[in-house]
């Protein structure tokens, strides 16, 4: 096992596209979360799923971001009508339970 | 909602030891996490406590959590250029299912 998937590393788009973040998490983890890391700052929670239902979503996660996890395995993130506040690192994470949940290397997103 | 606060920054010369403080707000947490993140990556797991630990050592380091106070401490020992990097705590949240991350304390590592 690789440990948590991310694809891709580096997104630039222009202001107003769409963009969408892939996440594979580790095998046998059900808990898959979604944060969202801007410079200088510690990750902040965006959305959790349990298996394939998303269970919590942070009041940060405007209607223009929705997350998806349709076989409880690999989650996506999209973003719809990019703004340059969205330019973040974004990074998932799954555990099997509440306990040591793993990183991925996160996706790293430039609006321009 | 949990706040944690830590401190930005930390100088240790090479061979000394290193503790990296931090406090929370949300005392039902059941797992108090520390995190490493090198530049431009994600984040490693380095250790973890139990919210009924008072201690946890794992080789180089140590975590003491003073669960009245709701203060948690990472020690590394015989710190080494390669420990530079941003330290994260994070409680875990059972309300939420979340983890909450203070802001991280930037450890340099002088030669």
């Amino acid at each position: 096992d690789t440990g948590v998937s991310q694809d891709p590393r580096h997104k630039i788009t222009k202001r107003g596209q769409n963009v969408t973040f892939r996440c594979d998490p580790i095998s046998e983890h059900n808990r898959l979360y979604w944060y969202r890391q801007t410079l200088g700052q510690g990750p902040e929670f965006l959305t959790y799923f349990q298996n394939e239902a998303q269970l919590e979503k942070s009041r940060l996660l405007s209607d223009r971001f929705s997350a998806e996890r349709p076989k409880g395995s690999f989650s996506t993130l999209e973003i719809q009508r990019t703004e340059q506040g969205d330019s973040a690192m974004y990074l998932c994470a799954s555990s099997s339970r509440g306990e040591r949940a793993f990183f991925g290397q996160g996706t790293r997103l430039t609006v321009v | 909602g949990e706040d944690v606060e830590q401190s930005l920054f930390l100088s240790v010369r090479e061979g000394d030891s290193s503790v990296i403080n931090c406090t929370y707000t949300d005392s039902s947490s059941t797992y108090l996490y520390w995190y490493k993140q090198e530049p431009g990556a994600g984040l490693q797991l380095l250790t973890y406590i139990f919210s009924n630990m008072d201690m946890k050592q794992d080789q180089r380091l140590t975590v003491l959590l003073n669960k009245k106070d709701k203060h948690l401490s990472l020690r590394i020992a015989d710190t080494q250029t390669g420990d530079s990097a941003i330290y994260f705590c994070a409680p875990f949240r059972d309300a939420g299912n979340m983890l909450t991350f203070g802001g991280g304390t930037r450890l340099m590592v002088k030669p």
